[in-house]
């Protein structure tokens, strides 16, 4: 069973737009809340990440919301770029260990 | 330049047959992890470990094998065992106290 739900599972934008991404997860154990991006055949790599006594983080054009209460956190890609399509993995960790959300197909359309 | 490298990027394995798959780091990390993924299934954890000689099984372990006997290296072995093993094989590195990971380019294994 997966511990870390996410949704949607792909989602098309044009270039400019963007493109938000939600997870939601049970344990609350959890402690850290990473994003990852995956070009094809290539591995995932650390994109964004948040702490739960946050409530947004913004790293360039990628912005993290997190709501405790509700256990939910998403993704924003602002002024999201052809270069932006990939795919994009929520995560939760506790102990060291990361759960995975299923992963988002961004494209975005110049 | 610190990363992890796992070879070889392509394998195929006839059914029946034992592969390993290779995963070496130069990043000092402690931890280091084995996930696999298949589409739309996000990554699953197959085997991790925490401090040589000891590793852990993950939520998915049956059919594989792994051994640590160096801080670098991480090989995974997919047995006869393991039914439906094609899949992109991704192994990943931790400092330990910080969870974030480090992932390297992955192994696509296929049978056939």
């Amino acid at each position: 069973q997966q511990q870390v739900k996410q949704s949607p599972q792909s989602l098309i934008v044009q270039k400019g737009g963007i493109p938000i991404i939600n997870c939601a997860y049970e344990n609350t154990a959890f402690d850290y809340f990473p994003w990852y991006q995956q070009f094809p055949g290539k591995g995932p790599a650390l994109l964004i990440a948040i702490r739960p006594d946050v409530s947004e983080k913004k790293e360039g054009r990628f912005t993290i919301s997190f709501n405790k209460s509700a256990k939910q956190f998403s993704l924003h890609i602002m002024d999201s770029q052809p270069g932006d399509s990939a795919t994009y993995f929520c995560a939760a960790s506790n102990d060291y260990k990361l759960s995975f959300g299923a992963g988002t197909t961004v494209t975005v359309r110049a | 330049d610190g990363g992890i490298t796992q070879s070889p990027k392509y394998l195929f394995r006839k059914e029946g047959q034992n592969v390993t798959l290779s995963c070496e780091q130069n990043l000092n990390h402690d931890a280091m992890y084995w996930y696999r993924q298949d589409p739309g299934q996000g990554l699953r954890l197959i085997y991790y470990s925490q401090i040589v000689n000891d590793f852990q099984k993950g939520d998915i372990a049956e059919g594989y094998s792994v051994s640590r006997e160096k801080k670098e290296s991480f090989p995974l072995t997919v047995t006869s065992a393991q039914k439906n093993p094609t899949a992109f094989y991704l192994c990943a590195s931790s400092i330990g106290t910080v969870p974030g990971y480090t992932f390297g380019s992955g192994t696509r294994l296929t049978v056939v």
